[in-house]
Parts: structure tokens; sequence; C-alpha cells
């Protein structure tokens, strides 16, 4: 299994709603990674982590609060979004630690398209 | 500063034509490119990659890319397209150690049948 599944696909939400952007993978990848892609740009690293731990947060407002309750899984929660924030969200995976290249590979999924009203 | 040009924003060709989009890459240290499609509507997918070795890659669907370290380019080719090629393409680097890809700003494909 080489893929990554995301849910919802779609999300519209008000800015003082509280959602959930949810992330899974089952090839026991232990980096996972979410990604904002605005239309016609490229994607945007907003976090990632490995093992579990926060590995980095690119200075992500802290309306965006990520999560990893195992090695499976990957939360996005989101509270009190603004209009500016409405994007493709992409997770993906890959596997982590050491130097081999081959690590480097990563696994995208098809994303949730989020519009803050 | 590490980073990924895309110099070819937008390209428009017939059918049958021959697709070459540019990639030049600033990274320090072993590089690691890939070049990855997003179709309308759909989410990110790898073509192909580079690690090492031969500097002639050959990917997905009839792509090739070939890695010339003293130019600093992975240069994305295809001797015939298709209308279904019509896509967005990112060439994207990384290093070995590291999790982070720079991304280059994407070339917008668009193909005539």
């Amino acid at each position: 299994d080489t893929e990554v599944t995301q849910t919802p696909k779609h999300l519209v939400m008000g800015m003082t709603n509280k959602k959930s952007l949810k992330c899974e993978q089952h090839m026991g990848h232990r980096a996972m990674y979410w990604y904002k892609q605005k239309a016609k740009k490229p994607p945007e690293l907003m976090f990632v982590y490995s093992y579990e731990k926060l590995s980095i947060n690119e200075s992500v407002p802290s309306r965006f609060s990520p999560e990893c309750p195992n090695s499976s899984l990957l939360n996005l929660h989101l509270h009190a979004l603004q209009p500016e924030d409405s994007a493709l969200y992409l997770c993906a995976s890959s596997q982590a630690g050491g130097t081999l290249s081959s690590y480097n590979e990563q696994f995208f999924g098809p994303g949730t398209r989020l519009t803050v009203l | 500063a590490q980073s990924v040009s895309q110099h070819n924003h937008h390209v428009i060709l017939s059918e049958a034509a021959s697709l070459e989009l540019g990639c030049n890459y600033s990274y320090g240290g072993t590089v690691n490119l890939f070049w990855y499609v997003q179709y309308p509507g759909q989410h990110l997918q790898l073509l192909l990659k580079y690690f090492s070795g031969d500097p002639l890659v050959k990917g997905i669907k009839g792509f090739e890319a070939e890695f010339i370290k003293s130019k600093f380019s992975f240069n994305l080719r295809k001797p015939s397209v298709q209308w279904s090629d019509t896509a967005e393409y990112f060439c994207a680097a990384t290093g070995s150690g590291t999790y982070k890809y720079i991304f280059g700003t994407g070339t917008r494909l668009k193909v005539l049948a």
C-alpha cells in the first residue's frame, strides 16, 4: 500500500469554527508532513513530524495545531481561521532518520480543500 | 541559499511536440532531485527522482530527466507529449539527512489536441 489518505476531501468552515483534518498512511513511514498549497503555487511546508515528535514548525500561526497520535496518523486541528487560510492542505509521508537518500522521497495525499468563510 | 528555479512558467505545445522543462537548483552538499506532476484537481505524483548514479533518469509516462552537475540543472524531457500531459509540473530538491523539500514555482503545461 503506497497510499496516503486524507479526510475530508472538502471542508467549509466559519472563522469561529473548530475542525480537524486527518491524514493516514500504512507504509511504515515515520516522517509525516503538512503542506499548504495555494492555487497555481508550489506546496509550502507547515509541519514535519518525525517518530511522532514535532521536528519542524515553519513559523505557522497557532490557529493551526498539528497532532501525531501514532505512527500512522497525522491530524491538523483548525481554530479561528481567517479567509486567507483557504487553500489545499496536503499531507505527505516518507521514511525517517539516517542519511540514505531513499529516505527523502515523499508520498503525497490528495489533499483537503479548505474554504474559510 | 538553497533554491530551485523553474524558468518556464507557462508552456503551450501541440500534441506530438517534444517537451523540455527547465529546472536549476542551488544547494550545498549532496542533492536529491525530483519532478512531480499535478494533474488538474489531483494530488502531487512523483514522475521521477535522482539520488545518485546514472545522470539520465527515466520515470513514468515516458518522461526522463538529466542531472547535469556542472550546470546545476535537472531538466525534464518527453519526446512526444499527449493532451493528457496537461498539468502543473514541479521540480524539487532536498539533501540527505533533511526533511525539507525546496520546490520550484512550477510550470503549467497545456497540450493542445
